[in-house]
Order: structure tokens, then sequence, then C-alpha cells
């Protein structure tokens, strides 16, 4: 299995909801991340879990939370977000650098749009 | 800090042409580089992996070379199809310690007329 799931594909959420991204990958792999990509843009690098460890923090608002509460689930937990935070939600997953040839896989993506 | 570049930023061509498409990254201190294919919409798909010890990596009608002490890198397409339509990225992986951290290109836009 090479593949990295992401639910849901599609969230419409308000400004005061809450609500959680999913993403599954059954590779073994125990590196992790969060990117979020704005329209005709690179990924921008939002989160790094290492061995189930929030290794990297790229200064992200606080409205944003990770969580991964095993190796091989990673959620994204949202509350009160703005407009502006509407993108395509990247999960992908990877070896841990420097212990393998690693290569990052990456979800099909989450198109959120915040009203 | 690392900046990866890609040009042409756009590129359209006929069915049937040979085509590069270019990156170039300013810290030559790679782990690694990969191009990536994103269709409108859609999450990324690997194409390619080079290690920062090999050269080029072939997968059917692509081809990547690796030139780290120059910081470039391109992706070379042959006979091109429609379905071969999409963005494609290049990404870093940086050689220092600090790095879990995959450095984007600017990407470049493909459109493969029929």
């Amino acid at each position: 299995d090479t593949e990295v799931t992401q639910t849901p594909k599609h969230l419409v959420m308000g400004m005061t909801n809450k609500k959680s991204l999913k993403c599954e990958q059954h590779m073994g792999h125990r590196a992790m991340y969060w990117y979020k990509q704005k329209a005709k843009k690179p990924p921008e690098l939002m989160f790094v879990y290492s061995y189930e460890k929030l290794s990297i923090n790229e200064s992200v608002p606080s409205r944003f939370s990770p969580e991964c509460p095993n190796s091989s689930l990673l959620n994204l937990h949202l509350h009160a977000l703005q407009p502006e935070d509407s993108a395509l939600y990247l999960c992908a997953s990877s070896q841990v650098p420097r212990e393998g040839r690693i290569g990052m896989f990456f979800g099909p993506g989450t198109r959120l749009t915040v009203l | 800090k690392q900046e990866v570049t890609q040009i042409p930023a756009a590129l359209s061509v006929p069915e049937g042409e040979n085509l590069v498409l270019n990156c170039s990254f300013t810290d030559s201190a790679i782990y690694n580089l990969q191009w990536f294919r994103q269709d409108p919409g859609k999450g990324l798909t690997s194409l390619l992996l080079i290690q920062s010890s090999q050269r080029e990596q072939t997968s059917g009608r692509l081809n990547a070379s690796l030139d780290k002490s120059s910081g470039r890198s391109t992706l070379y397409i042959a006979a091109s199809q429609p379905g071969d339509s999409a963005t494609y990225l290049c990404a870093v992986t940086p050689g220092k310690s600090s790095g879990d951290k995959l450095t984007f290109g600017t990407g470049t836009r493909l459109a493969v007329r029929p």
C-alpha cells in the first residue's frame, strides 16, 4: 500500500465552527506532514511530526492544531478559521530523513472553504 | 535560506514534442531532489527522486538529472502527450541536520496541445 488518504475531500465551514481533517498512511513511515497550498502557489509547510512527536511548527496560528494519535494517523483540528485560510490542505508522509531513501508521498488533499 | 526556482513558469507545446523543465536551487547542500506532478485541485504525485550522490533517474518517458554543484536539475519529457498537461514541481530536501523541510520550487504549468 503506497497511498496516503485524506478525509474529507471537501469541507465548507463557518468562522465559528470546529472541524477536523484526517490523514492516514500504512507505509510504515514515521514522518508525517501538513502543507497548505493556495491557488497557483507551491505547497507551504505547516507542521512536521517525527515518531509521533511534533518536530516542526512553521509559526502556524493556534487556530490550527495538529495531532498525531499513532504512527499511521495525522489530524488537523480547525477552530475559528478566517476566510483567508481557505486553501487545499495536503498531508504527506515519508521515512524519517537520514534513515533511508526518503521520498515524499502526498495525499489527494482536502479543499477547505471558510465562509 | 534555500530558494528554488523553476523556469519556465508556463509552457505550451504541441503533442509529440520533447521538452525540458528547469529547476535551480541556491544551496547545494541538499539530501535529495524530487520531481512531482500536480493536476488542478489534486494532490502531488511523485515522479522521480534523485539522491544527492546520483546524477540522473529515469522512469518511462521521464528523465531527471541533477548537478548539485551548480544547483540545477532538469526534467526531460520525451514525446509529450496531452495527458502530461499538469503543473510540475521540483522540491529539495536539505542536507543539514535541521531539515525535514522540503522546499518547493515555483512550478511549471505545462499544456500539451493535441
